[in-house]
């Protein structure tokens, strides 16, 4: 089966530095790669996503990119905020099976 | 408000106690997820339901009883639980199982297993 591994489990950032986080997987028919940020105390929640027709795809202050070659994919967050600080989740799927998630990252931004 | 609402929040029970989980959903979903979220770990599937049909048990032990009466409503029942499976659940539903569906997840409940 796939599996889906996270980097960094942890992350402290300043408050307008950029963070990134990286995954890998294992199944080279995986074609779908969310990320789910979750908030302390807060259900995970969609944040963006990319498929592997696309090699990058932002929306406002974050981007993930894939590589589909090396099988990673990263989410880059520019312009941190305190509202950033959460669990962010990777995930992958062939789109005909059920997510495998990444262990999650932990980012801290300070003000 | 997603859509997605899970009973109770929180949980205490002893190993001996019966007690069960609900999961609804209002969102016209067709598949429902049970997940388990420990501490350091990543988000465990338990199991998934696509039109009230159990497609998926990630060889979860058998205290753990799952229950689909319809597409919008899961129950996980527990029984004779261990201290260890001391977690959040997490239930999700998705419009299709699979096929790049986006989870929709409930708050969870919080299980303390005495």
């Amino acid at each position: 089966g796939e599996n889906v591994e996270q980097h960094p489990s942890t992350l402290s950032v300043q408050e307008g530095d950029s963070a990134v986080i990286k995954c890998t997987y294992s199944d080279s028919a995986s074609n779908y790669f969310p990320w789910y940020k979750q908030e302390l105390g807060k259900r995970p929640q969609l944040i963006i996503d990319i498929r592997s027709n696309v090699g990058e795809k932002k929306d406002q202050r974050i981007a993930v990119t894939l590589n589909k070659t090396a099988k990673h994919f990263s989410l880059h967050i520019t312009e941190t905020q305190p509202e950033d600080s959460a669990v962010y989740f990777c995930a992958a799927s062939t789109g005909y099976s059920t997510l495998t998630f990444g262990k999650g990252t932990m980012l801290l931004v300070s003000p | 408000e997603t859509g997605v609402t899970q009973t109770p929040r929180h949980l205490v029970m002893g190993m001996t106690n019966k007690k069960s989980l609900k999961c609804e959903q209002h969102l016209g979903h067709n598949a429902m997820y049970w997940y388990k979220q420990s501490a350091k770990k990543p988000l465990e599937l338990m199991f998934v339901y696509n039109f009230k049909e159990q497609t998926e048990n990630n060889s979860v032990p058998s205290r753990f009883s799952p229950e689909c009466p319809n597409s919008s409503h899961l129950f996980l029942h527990l029984h004779t639980l261990q201290p260890e499976d001391s977690a959040l659940y997490l239930c999700a539903s998705s419009l299709n199982r699979g096929l790049d569906g986006e989870l929709f997840f409930g708050e969870g409940s919080r299980l303390t297993v005495l």
